[in-house]
C-alpha cells in the first residue's frame, strides 16, 4: 500500500497561474518535506513541516509557500509559476526528524508553458 | 555547509560487472541513506547506515559507512540491467530535524 502519495503524478500549468500540487502520507508521521527536482540533479529541499511549525530554506524562492492543515496532508503552493519552476517536486516523510529515514512519494512532474 | 560528493556521477558497464559508488565529505553525518530512483519516480529507499564501520548487505548489494561517519560506499556485485537507475546518497547531519544532504547522484547503466 502506498504510504507517501502525491496529486496529481502530472501537472500542466500556464505561466504565472497559481497551482497547488498535494501529498498525503498513512504513515502518522511527524515530518513532512518538499523537494525540487530539475533533470539529472539531486533533490533539492523547499521547506519542511515539523508538526505545525514551518521551515523554510533560506534560499527557498517567496513564489513557492506550503500548507499542512493536518497530519497528513501538506501542499505545495506555487503562486506565479515560471518557466524555470518546471521540476519534480518531491513529498517525503520521517517520523521525527533526527536519525530518521525519509520516506518519498512518487513525485508529481510540473510542465510550465 | 556541509557537502556530499558523490562519484562516479556516471556509469555505464556491461551485465555482469562489478561496481563501487563513492560518497564522501568532510563533514560527519549521524546516518546516511542510499536510495534509487527510476526515471519519473521518487527515490526509493535502499538502506540506512548510522554506525561507523557498519556493513549492510541487501543481495547483491553492499553497503558501507566509514569508520569516521564522513563517507560511504555502495558495492554492486554482477550488475544486472535491472539495476539500471539513479543512486542517490544523502547524508543527515542530526538535529531534531533531521534534514538531508544529498549526493549529485551517479546515473547508473547496465547493458544486457
Amino acid at each position: 500500500d502506498a504510504m507517501v502519495i502525491q496529486n496529481p503524478r502530472y501537472q500542466v500549468t500556464q505561466f504565472g497561474k497559481p497551482v497547488t500540487l498535494s501529498c498525503s502520507q498513512t504513515l502518522n508521521h511527524n515530518v513532512m518535506y518538499w523537494y525540487q527536482q530539475k533533470s539529472s540533479q539531486a533533490p533539492k529541499l523547499l521547506f519542511h513541516y515539523y508538526d505545525k511549525d514551518f521551515n523554510n530554506e533560506a534560499d527557498t524562492p517567496d513564489n513557492f509557500q506550503s500548507r499542512r492543515p493536518n497530519t497528513s496532508f501538506c501542499f505545495l503552493d506555487i503562486r506565479s509559476p515560471g518557466l524555470g519552476d518546471a521540476a519534480m517536486y518531491l513529498c517525503a516523510t520521517s517520523r521525527g526528524g533526527g536519525l530518521e529515514t525519509q520516506y518519498f512519494g512518487p513525485g508529481t512532474r510540473l510542465l510550465v508553458l | 555547509t556541509q557537502l556530499l560528493e558523490q562519484s562516479p556521477q556516471f556509469l555505464s558497464i556491461q551485465e555482469g560487472e562489478n561496481l563501487t559508488v563513492y560518497c564522501n565529505s568532510s563533514s560527519v553525518f549521524s546516518s546516511l541513506q542510499w536510495y534509487r530512483q527510476e526515471p519519473g519516480e521518487g527515490p526509493v529507499l535502499l538502506v540506512t547506515v548510522v554506525t561507523g564501520g557498519e556493513v549492510k548487505k541487501l543481495k547483491r548489494l553492499t553497503f558501507q559507512f566509514g569508520d569516521a561517519r564522513k563517507d560511504s560506499s555502495l558495492h554492486i556485485t554482477a550488475a544486472q540491467p535491472g539495476d539500471t537507475g539513479l543512486y542517490l546518497c544523502a547524508g543527515c547531519y542530526g538535529g531534531s530535524q533531521g534534514n538531508l544532504i544529498f549526493g549529485k547522484g551517479t546515473k547508473l547503466s547496465v547493458k544486457p
